[in-house]
C-alpha cells in the first residue's frame, strides 16, 4: 500500500530539548516536504527536497533542520523546540517526473500533533 | 497583502447546489496550482491540480485559472454533505517545490 508515514503522532516536549519527527514513503517518490498548520491557518511550508541530499527552505524554516540522506526518509529535526512550535506538522511526498503534471500525484502523512511546553 | 487569498468563510450550500471557492494570488510568475480538501482532523488531500488557463473538470469538480486576473476558483456541482470540509489552496512557482498556501474556506453543505 502507498503511504507516508510519520512519527511519532503525538508528542509532548519541553522547551529545549531536541526531537526528531520521523517521515517515510514508499513510493520512491523524489519530492518531500514539511507542513506545519495552526488553528485557523492553512499550511505552511517549512522545508522541501526535491531529491537525495537537495533540500531548500519553505517559508517558515527558522528553528528546523532536515536532512535527505536516502530517498525514502526526510526527517524533521527540532534542535531546541520552543513553545512557539507547538502545531500540527504534515509531512507529503510527490513523484517529479520533469514536466508539470508531476505535481498531480501528491500523499500526505497522517501529521504529527507537537506541543512543547 | 497574503501571497494567496482564499474567499473567507464558512460558506454554507444546500445540497445540490453549486458551491464556488474562490483563491487569488500576487505572484505572476506562479505556474502551478492546487485545491486541497481537509476534512476535520484529517491530512489534506489534493483534489485539483491545474497549470494551464482554463478551464478543468474532474467528476463534480470544476477547477477554473486565470493568470491575466491571478485567479484559481474551484465550483462543486452538485454538493453532497459529504463535500463540507475545508479547502486549501496552494500555489507553486515554475520548476520548483516550494508552495504557498491560502488559509482555507470551510465549506458546510446542508441536507
Amino acid at each position: 500500500e502507498a503511504q507516508v508515514t510519520q512519527n511519532p503522532r503525538y508528542l509532548i516536549t519541553v522547551t529545549g530539548k531536541k526531537l526528531t519527527v520521523t517521515c517515510s514513503q514508499n513510493m520512491n517518490h523524489e519530492y518531500m516536504s514539511w507542513y506545519r498548520q495552526d488553528p485557523g491557518l492553512g499550511l505552511r511550508q517549512i522545508y522541501y527536497s526535491m531529491n537525495v541530499e537537495v533540500t531548500d527552505k519553505g517559508d517558515v524554516p527558522e528553528g528546523y533542520k532536515v536532512s535527505r540522506k536516502e530517498k525514502r526518509n526526510f526527517p524533521l529535526i527540532l534542535e531546541s523546540p520552543s513553545p512557539n512550535q507547538t502545531s500540527l506538522y504534515f509531512c507529503a511526498s510527490s513523484p517529479t517526473a520533469g514536466t508539470s503534471r508531476r505535481w498531480e500525484t501528491q500523499y500526505f502523512g497522517p501529521g504529527t500533533r507537537l506541543l512543547v511546553l | 497583502q497574503k501571497e494567496v487569498e482564499q474567499n473567507s468563510g464558512p460558506l454554507s450550500v444546500p445540497e445540490g447546489a453549486i458551491a464556488s471557492l474562490n483563491c487569488t494570488y500576487s505572484d505572476r510568475g506562479s505556474q502551478s496550482f492546487f485545491w486541497y480538501r481537509q476534512y476535520s482532523g484529517k491530512s489534506p488531500e489534493l483534489i485539483m491540480f491545474i497549470y494551464s488557463n482554463g478551464d478543468k473538470e474532474d467528476g463534480r469538480f470544476t477547477a477554473q485559472l486565470n493568470k491575466a486576473s491571478q485567479y484559481v476558483s474551484l465550483l462543486i456541482r452538485d454538493s453532497q454533505p459529504s463535500d463540507s470540509a475545508t479547502y486549501l489552496c496552494a500555489v507553486m512557482p515554475p520548476n520548483a517545490g516550494k508552495s504557498t498556501f491560502g488559509d482555507g474556506t470551510t465549506l458546510t453543505v446542508k441536507p
